[in-house]
């Protein structure tokens, strides 16, 4: 059974730093992207952030670029998102989840399947 | 930036056809996908690639494509399907990532 457990989430000061992590296990960690996606409080799912099994390749959502910093190691079967610079607008539960990527008639196609319980993240003063 | 546009809510009898659209200009060359939530819970994949059903979902949900739309239909809706879906998709330069829509709020009356 595939299960994602996300931890590192909590109250942060706007400019502040966190460390979120995410534990995979049940599947080939290396052989699948992953990502993060976000959900602020009472609003809609909003994807963060992505990369590639190997690590060799990151995306970003514009709203997070240049502050977050996705990595994975996968010896230790775990995926990590660095935010920096931390804001108000960023306070949401931020899910990890299984990406799967296929190709589509304009580039790639992904979906997450499954996701983690979440870790909420809160930056306030 | 691209969206994707579905209404904020769906209301239906228990036994009736649920149908929830999502519109955006690159659904006829991108897949679409949809996700169910129930407050507290992650979201679950309820449909991949436009119309495909993961296992373990019931055969009541489906989706469909039909130009810049898709919809995700829910035949015989029951009480617990009552919960919040959301379509995801990617936009017309097909990188890593995805876009998701706004969520339609299903209430079953």
């Amino acid at each position: 059974e595939v299960q994602l457990v996300e931890s590192g989430g909590g109250l942060v000061q706007p400019g502040g730093s966190l460390r979120l992590s995410c534990a995979a296990s049940g599947f080939t960690f290396s052989s699948y992207a992953m990502s993060w996606v976000r959900q602020a409080p009472g609003k809609g799912l909003e994807w963060v952030s992505a990369i590639s099994g190997s690590g060799g390749s990151t995306y970003y959502a514009d709203s997070v670029k240049g502050r977050f910093t996705i990595s994975r190691d996968n010896s230790k079967n775990t995926l990590y998102l660095q935010m920096n610079s931390l804001r108000a607008e960023d306070t949401a539960v931020y899910y990890c989840a299984k990406t799967k990527v296929v190709p589509a008639a304009l580039g790639w196609s992904n979906w997450f399947d499954p996701w983690g319980q979440g870790t909420l993240v809160t930056v306030s003063s | 930036s691209y969206e994707l546009t579905q209404p904020p809510s769906v209301s239906v009898s228990p036994g009736q056809t649920a149908r929830i659209t999502c519109s955006a200009d690159a659904l006829p060359k991108q897949y679409a996908y949809w996700y169910q939530q129930k407050p507290g819970q992650a979201p679950v994949l309820v449909i991949y690639k436009d119309s495909e059903r993961p296992s373990g979902i019931p055969e009541r949900f489906s989706g469909s494509s039909s130009g810049t739309t898709v919809t995700l239909t829910i035949s015989g809706v029951q009480a617990e399907d009552e919960a919040d879906y959301y379509c995801q998709s990617a936009d017309s330069s097909g990188t890593y990532g995805g876009v998701f829509g706004g969520g339609t709020k299903l209430t079953v009356l």
